[in-house]
Order: structure tokens, then C-alpha cells, then sequence
């Protein structure tokens, strides 16, 4: 069974970088793309990014120039990163496996809630 | 950017009753995805390809539209239904969401 564990720091300070692992287990990352969606207090949800099977990337335009997605093959883990953070970017992020062909997402981690303050 | 509208913004239904849940988009897309999420929970997928039912959802559940309206459908309301839906659509990137709809029972 494919599972997805997302980890990392439940409070990053202004100005600074959000780091997230997504562990990947029951499947392996070097097939079908791998992407991170977060969700702010209000419902509203965000594409942020994703990491194909090949190690390349897609970002949304909106965070392009904040974002970063990496890889780690031998532990099938990979890894978003996003600088400069702002109160704004206080959400619950997911990770999530997008399906090869369409562009849905049919497995998730359960999220981690994120927090933005000094 | 493709912006999905979704209506309602909160509804709530009976048991045995039918919803519909309807997402429009301001520039027209090939395919709609629906996802249920559930208070707590990580968002499920429910849809897939406007109108195929993702694996071990329902068939109270179905998807229908074309062009820029697409609506989820609910034939018979059950308890287990309460839970905030989104549609998605990837015809142009970026990928984006619509803005949820909230379904409580009555």
C-alpha cells in the first residue's frame, strides 16, 4: 500500500525557510511525480509544486522564485523547501503522489500544520 | 490562472436527500477532479476524469460537465457525507482548486 508521511517543524520564524520531508513508502519515487499542496485556515488549497519521476520539476508561478522541491532516491524521500517565509504562508502542507497520465492526486500524507510567528 | 468557482459555499442535506455541488471555471477545462475532505483528514479522491468513480467511492456518488460547469452529484445523502468537497483541474498549469464546498447533515 502506498503511504506518505510528511515531517518537519511545526513553527518556522518570519524571513526564514520552511523545510518538509515527505517519506514514501510502498512505492517507489522514481515512478510518477511527487507533489506538495497546502491547504490555509479558511479551506482555501494551493498547488505548490511537484518532482516528476525523472528528478525534474514544476512549480506554481506564484512561489517560483520562493520554492524548491528535491529528492532523496535511496530514501525514497523528497523534500520541499520554500524561503522567506511570511505569516502568509502559515497552512497545513501536504504531500501527495500525482497520477502519471491526469493530473489528480490519489495519495496523500495526512498533513502537517505549519505555523508562521515570531 | 484557471480560477474554479465552487457554489455553494456551505449547504446542508437531509439523509436520502440529493445534492449537487456545482464548479465553474472562468476558461474552459477538459477534465474535472473532486476530492472529499473530511475534518481532520487528509483530502480523499472521489472523481476522476469528470465522471469516473476513484476506486472504493461509492456509487452515490457521480461527476458530470464539459467546458467551464461541472458538478458533483450525491444521490442519497448519508451521514458519512458531511465533509468539505474541492474540484481541481490541471487542463493548464498551474494546477489549481476550487474554493470548497462545506456539506453538514441535517
Amino acid at each position: 500500500e502506498v503511504q506518505l508521511q510528511e515531517s518537519g517543524p511545526g513553527l518556522v520564524k518570519p524571513s526564514q525557510s520552511l523545510s518538509l520531508t515527505c517519506s514514501v513508502t510502498g512505492y517507489s519515487i522514481t515512478s510518477n511525480y511527487w507533489g506538495w499542496i497546502r491547504k490555509f485556515p479558511g479551506n482555501k488549497m494551493e498547488w505548490m509544486g511537484y518532482i516528476s519521476y525523472s528528478g525534474s520539476t514544476s512549480y506554481n508561478p506564484s512561489l517560483k522564485s520562493r520554492i524548491s522541491i528535491t529528492r532523496d532516491t535511496s530514501k525514497n524521500q523528497f523534500f520541499l523547501q520554500l524561503n522567506s517565509v511570511t505569516t502568509e504562508d502559515t497552512a497545513t502542507y501536504y504531500c501527495a503522489r500525482r497520477n502519471l497520465y491526469y493530473g489528480y492526486f490519489d495519495y496523500w500524507g495526512q498533513g502537517v500544520m505549519v505555523t508562521v510567528s515570531s | 490562472e484557471i480560477v474554479l468557482t465552487q457554489s455553494p459555499t456551505t449547504t446542508a442535506a437531509s439523509p436520502g436527500e440529493k445534492v449537487t455541488i456545482t464548479c465553474l471555471a472562468s476558461s474552459s477545462v477538459s477534465n474535472m477532479y473532486w476530492y472529499q475532505q473530511k475534518s481532520g483528514a487528509s483530502p480523499k479522491l472521489l472523481i476522476y476524469s469528470t465522471s469516473s468513480l476513484a476506486s472504493g467511492v461509492p456509487d452515490r456518488f457521480s461527476g458530470s460537465g464539459s467546458g467551464t460547469s461541472y458538478s458533483l452529484t450525491i444521490n442519497t445523502m448519508e451521514a458519512e457525507d458531511a465533509a468539505t468537497y474541492y474540484c481541481q483541474q490541471w487542463s493548464s498549469n498551474p494546477l489549481t482548486f476550487g474554493s470548497g464546498t462545506k456539506l453538514e447533515i441535517k
